[in-house]
């Protein structure tokens, strides 16, 4: 069963506008971590947050964790064409390390 | 070696063939895991592995099997294949201690 579920399924945008995409979870977490999986390709890791963290940033992403609501959100801004790939969250609770994936948004930025 | 080698890229395999799929690290990270990725499925955790001599079930092991004789490889076996398991496979690693996985570039396994 999928701990962390990415909301939408799918975005479409325009290159230079903001991509923002969301995350959900089940139960309390250790930290939640975002993902990037470019066509064909392995998952490439872009940031972890802890439970005790709100925001971090790298570069043009920016990740929010609100526990409260048991949702985290990543925004990427002035998207590129080559931003376009699959965006997975992944969150581990308990003892475990382990995190577990969602489903992930396909993001397309169109040129 | 870079990061983590997955082999075969690809392979088309008769249903009821034994077939292993290899990973190998070059990171000297204790943590491997192995995942399928399934068409709207996500990722999905087949079986794992904590540190070299040890393994565990992930979400869905039936009809894999791992072993983990040494810190770098991480091979997964399928017994006898059917069409179930045809997905992609991916290997990823961590250090002990962090949650950060590296991934391998995945095989693309399907079974007829």
């Amino acid at each position: 069963s999928q701990q962390g579920e990415e909301d939408p399924q799918a975005l479409s945008i325009q290159e230079g506008e903001n991509a923002t995409m969301n995350c959900s979870y089940k139960t309390s977490i250790n930290n939640l971590q975002w993902y990037r999986q470019n066509s064909g390709r392995g998952l490439v890791h872009l940031i972890l947050i802890r439970s005790n963290e709100r925001e971090k940033h790298s570069g043009r992403l920016r990740v929010t964790l609100d526990t409260s609501k048991k949702s985290s959100s990543l925004l990427i801004t002035a998207s590129r064409a080559a931003d376009t790939a699959s965006y997975f969250c992944a969150s581990s609770s308990g003892g475990s390390y382990i995190p577990t994936f969602g489903r992930g948004t396909s993001l397309i930025v169109h040129p | 070696i870079a990061g983590i080698t997955q082999a075969p890229t690809s392979q088309i395999l008769a249903a009821g063939r034994r077939m292993t799929l290899r990973c190998t690290q070059d990171m000297r990270h204790n943590a491997m895991y192995w995942y399928r990725q399934d068409l709207g499925l996500g990722l999905r955790l087949i079986h794992y592995s904590n540190t070299a001599g040890t393994t565990g079930k992930g979400e869905v092991p039936d009809g894999y099997s791992v072993s983990r004789a040494n810190t770098d490889d991480f091979p997964l076996t399928l017994a006898s294949a059917v069409p179930s398991q045809t997905s992609v496979y991916f290997c990823a690693s961590s250090a002990q201690g962090r949650d950060e996985q590296f991934f391998g570039p995945g095989t693309r396994l399907t079974v007829l």
